[in-house]
C-alpha cells in the first residue's frame, strides 16, 4: 500500500531564512509520481510541481527547489529566503501508476509560519 | 488556465436535511474528485469519477453518494447529513490517469 509522512507538522521560521520540507513515500511500484500542493490560509490546493518516478533530475523554480532521491524515497521542498506569503499548508501526494483515476495519498501536511 | 469551481465557499446546514455540493470544472478533464479535509486526518477521497455517468468508491464513501450527469460537473450529495460530516470539502479533476489534479477553493460545511 502507498503511504507519505510528512514528519514535520508545523515549521516556524522568520522572513529570509531558507526552510526544508521533509517528504518520505512508501511504494511497491516502479512507476510512480509525487506532488507537492500548497493550501494558503484561503483554503484552496494550489499545484506546485509533479515528478515522476523516472526522473530524479533535482528541479529549481525561483525560490522553491525540490530533490527527489529514490535511494531514500523522499521528495523534499526547499524554500529559499522564504517570505510572509510562503506561509501555508504544504502537502506532498504519491499517485502510482494504474490505479484506477489516479487517486493520490496525501501526507499529513506540513504548516509553514514565516514571520516578518 | 483550469478553473474548477465549488457552488458555495460555506454552508450551514441542519443534521438530517440533504445536501448538494456541486463542483465544475472548465477543462474537459475526464476525472473528478471529492474529498473531505480534516484536521489531523489529512485529506481523504470521498468518490471519484472517471467518466459521465461513472463512479468508483474512494476511503470514506458512508453517508455519501455522487452525481456526474455531464462531463464537467461532479456532485457530492449528504442524504442525510450528520454532525460528523461537518468538514472542509474540496473537489478536484484531472485530464487522464495518472495527471496532476487541480483543486476548487473548497467548501466548509457545517452540520448543526
Amino acid at each position: 500500500a502507498q503511504k507519505v509522512t510528512q514528519a514535520q507538522t508545523e515549521i516556524s521560521v522568520v522572513e529570509k531564512e531558507d526552510v526544508t520540507l521533509d517528504c518520505v513515500y512508501e511504494t511497491r511500484d516502479t512507476t510512480y509520481y509525487l506532488f507537492w500542493y500548497k493550501q494558503p490560509p484561503s483554503g484552496e490546493l494550489v499545484f506546485l510541481i509533479r515528478r515522476n518516478s523516472f526522473d530524479e533530475q533535482n528541479e529549481i523554480s525561483g525560490r522553491y527547489s525540490w530533490n527527489f532521491q529514490k535511494s531514500t524515497s523522499s521528495f523534499n521542498f526547499t524554500i529559499t529566503a522564504s517570505q510572509v506569503v510562503d506561509s501555508a499548508v504544504y502537502f506532498c501526494a504519491l499517485s502510482e501508476s494504474g490505479n484506477a483515476g489516479n487517486m493520490l495519498t496525501f501526507g499529513g501536511g506540513t504548516r509553514l509560519m514565516v514571520k516578518p | 488556465d483550469v478553473k474548477v469551481t465549488q457552488s458555495s465557499r460555506y454552508l450551514v446546514k441542519r443534521t438530517g436535511e440533504k445536501v448538494f455540493l456541486e463542483c465544475v470544472q472548465d477543462m474537459d478533464h475526464e476525472n473528478m474528485f471529492w474529498y473531505r479535509q480534516d484536521p489531523g486526518l489529512g485529506l481523504r477521497l470521498i468518490y471519484f469519477s472517471y467518466d459521465v455517468k461513472m463512479k468508483e468508491k474512494g476511503d470514506i464513501p458512508e453517508g455519501y453518494s455522487v452525481s456526474r450527469e455531464k462531463k464537467e460537473r461532479f456532485s457530492l450529495i449528504l442524504e442525510s447529513a450528520s454532525t460528523n460530516q461537518t468538514s472542509m470539502y474540496l473537489c478536484a479533476s484531472s485530464f487522464r490517469v495518472e495527471e496532476t489534479q487541480y483543486f476548487g477553493p473548497g467548501t466548509r460545511l457545517l452540520v448543526l
